[in-house]
This record gives structure tokens, sequence and C-alpha cells, in this order.
């Protein structure tokens, strides 16, 4: 199994709307990552989780808060959102974090638009 | 810092035809991998191919190839015999130090013609 998956594939919400997306991989691998892309843009990266720990955080407003639950699951937390931040959220994973090595491979992400 | 420059915002090419499309790239590291993301309108990005940097051998996967100049920093992608599935935007990517984190280049939207 090489697929990760990602749920709900549309989501609309409100700026005063709570929302979650989840990814899952049974790869097993430790390495979970959250992106953020835009219309015609490359994917931009929000976090990285590694053995179940937040190991990168690029900046990210603390309207968006992650949670690896355990090693196959990742999820996204939404609150106060702005509609700036509609966006297409991909979820990847790889074998572990901080190699050149290991291949990510791309859930096919969550359209999210807020309104 | 790590870049990866795509210069082709678009290419089209026409159906059983040959394209390439080019990407360059800047680090200091010695030891990285250059990736080929597709991704159709449909979203999933998809790995098309992969290469190590101290493999001086150009990767190929099946119509795909890519021509891996080391030395100039350059890492292009051809597609051999086009098919109208290959229509997709292509990221070309870079990975390498102790981060392991993928940089993309801004991809370059590739249109098959039939």
């Amino acid at each position: 199994d090489t697929e990760v998956t990602q749920t709900p594939k549309h989501l609309v919400m409100g700026m005063t709307n709570k929302k979650s997306l989840k990814c899952e991989q049974h790869m097993g691998h430790r390495a979970m990552y959250w992106y953020k892309q835009k219309a015609k843009k490359p994917p931009e990266l929000m976090f990285v989780y590694s053995y179940e720990k937040l190991s990168i955080n690029e900046s990210v407003p603390s309207r968006f808060s992650p949670e690896c639950p355990n090693s196959s699951l990742l999820n996204l937390h939404l609150h106060a959102l702005q509609p700036e931040d509609s966006a297409l959220y991909l979820c990847a994973s790889s074998q572990s974090a901080g190699s050149p090595y290991n291949e990510q491979f791309f859930g096919p992400g969550t359209r999210l638009t807020v309104l | 810092a790590q870049t990866v420059t795509q210069s082709q915002p678009e290419m089209s090419v026409q159906e059983a035809e040959t394209v390439t499309l080019s990407c360059t790239y800047d680090t200091s590291e010695s030891d990285y991998y250059l990736f080929w993301y597709k991704q159709p309108p449909s979203r999933q990005m998809i790995l098309v191919i992969r290469q190590e940097a101290y493999k001086q051998q150009n990767a190929t996967e099946n119509r795909f190839s890519v021509n891996f100049q080391k030395a100039a920093k350059s890492f292009s992608l051809k597609i051999s015999d086009s098919q109208l599935g290959d229509a997709a935007m292509y990221f070309c990517a870079y990975v390498g130090g102790s981060q392991g984190n993928l940089i993309f280049g801004k991809g370059t939207k590739l249109s098959v013609k039939p």
C-alpha cells in the first residue's frame, strides 16, 4: 500500500468555524508533512512531523494547528481562518525526515475554501 | 540557500512527439536528490523520476528520462512519445542537506495536442 489518503476532498468553511483536515498512511513512514498550495504555484511546506513530534514549523500562523496522534495519522486543525487561506492542502509522508534519500508520497489534497 | 528554477512556465507538445522541460538548481551540498513530480488537473502529485547526485548515469523510467549535468547544476526532463495523459503541471524538486525538505521550482504547465 503506497497510498496517502486525505479527508475531506473539499471543505467550505466560514471564518468563525473550526474544522479539521485528516491524513492517513499505512506505509510505516515516520515522517509526515503538511503543504499549502495556491493555484498555479508549487507546494509550500507548513509543518514536518518526525516520529510523531513536530520538527519543523515554517512560521505558520497559529490559526493552523497540526496534530499527530500516531505514526499513521496527521491532522490539521483550522480555526478563525481568513479568505486568503483558501488553497489546496497537501499531506505527504516519507520513511523518515532529515534525509535527502527519502521519497515523499503525496495525498490527493483537500481543497479548502474560506468564506 | 538552495533554489530551484524552472524557466518555462508553459510548454506545448504534439502527441507522439518529444518534449524537454528545463530545470536548474543551486546548492553547495554534495549529497542530494533531484525529482520531477507531475500534478495533473486531478491534483495528485505523482513522482515521475528521481536522480541521485552521486550517480553519473541519467535516470530513466519508460518514456521519461533526465539529462543530469551536475557541474552545470542542470536537471532537464525529456518525455518521449508524448501522450494526452502527460498533460499536467510538472515540478522540479530538490532535497539535500540535513533537513531533507523538498524545495520546488515554480512549475511548468505542459499541454499535449492531439
